[in-house]
């Protein structure tokens, strides 16, 4: 069982529509969460950090980290055609290595 | 956010030949840093994690002799794949932690795609 596990997608959806990305893991020590973005042929970006569980919000993107479940989302809201990208979740425990998701294609169509 | 430079941005060598790398943390200083492969339509994989002042610590299955990695500065590592060959062509990435702004805070660079013939 791989330690975080990520629907590689493709995701397509309209312009202006809400966009959810998930991600589950295994290891309960994980207690950093991040999603990152990264377009083709580029590096990944950082987009959101979350320490432990609960809710963080950042312009029109949300993230959320439910421990109990071992799951984390990340929203989308008035999603857009520059959103179109890989979006990578990661997690680590401690000051130990991230481990990161598979990634999810997204493509938001005009 | 911080600034992680990679060069050269893309590479193409014949097999048999070495590549070296450069990651270059522009505006801070990077006690840490780590070298991730990522394959097409895969997820980054870790290789290697490169400690200023010391000997990197490399991934099972990474064969150190053949990934060279150099921390010799807080802003500088180097990644020097010897010998290459074609199952080594990959995408390349740094990534690099601010010392002085947390242990979350880890940037990544641009990448490096290598394209052994």
């Amino acid at each position: 069982q791989k330690e975080v596990e990520q629907d590689p997608g493709p995701l397509s959806v309209p312009e202006g529509a809400i966009v959810s990305l998930n991600c589950t893991y295994s290891n309960s020590a994980f207690q950093y969460f991040m999603w990152y973005r990264q377009y083709s042929r580029k590096g990944p970006e950082l987009l959101m950090y979350t320490y432990s569980s609960g809710n963080k919000e950042d312009g029109r993107f949300t993230a959320q980290v439910d421990k109990s479940s071992k799951y984390i989302s990340l929203f989308i809201r008035d999603s857009q055609p520059s959103d179109s990208a890989t979006y990578l979740c990661a997690m680590r425990a401690g000051a130990n290595n991230l481990f990161f998701g598979t990634g999810t294609r997204l493509t938001v169509i005009p | 956010g911080a600034v992680v430079s990679q060069h050269p941005s893309r590479v193409i060598c014949k097999s048999g030949t070495s590549v070296k790398i450069e990651c270059r943390s522009l505006d801070f200083q990077a006690t840490t840093m780590f070298w991730y492969r990522q394959f097409p339509k895969q997820s980054l994989m870790l290789m290697a994690t490169s400690n200023e002042g010391s000997k990197a610590t490399y991934e099972q299955g990474v064969e150190k002799d053949k990934f060279l990695i150099n921390h010799a500065s807080l802003t500088l590592s180097t990644l020097t794949v010897t010998s290459a060959h074609p199952e080594d062509s990959s995408f390349y990435i740094c990534s690099a932690r601010d010392r002085l702004a947390g242990r979350e805070t880890q940037y990544f660079g641009p990448g490096t795609r290598l394209l052994v013939l």
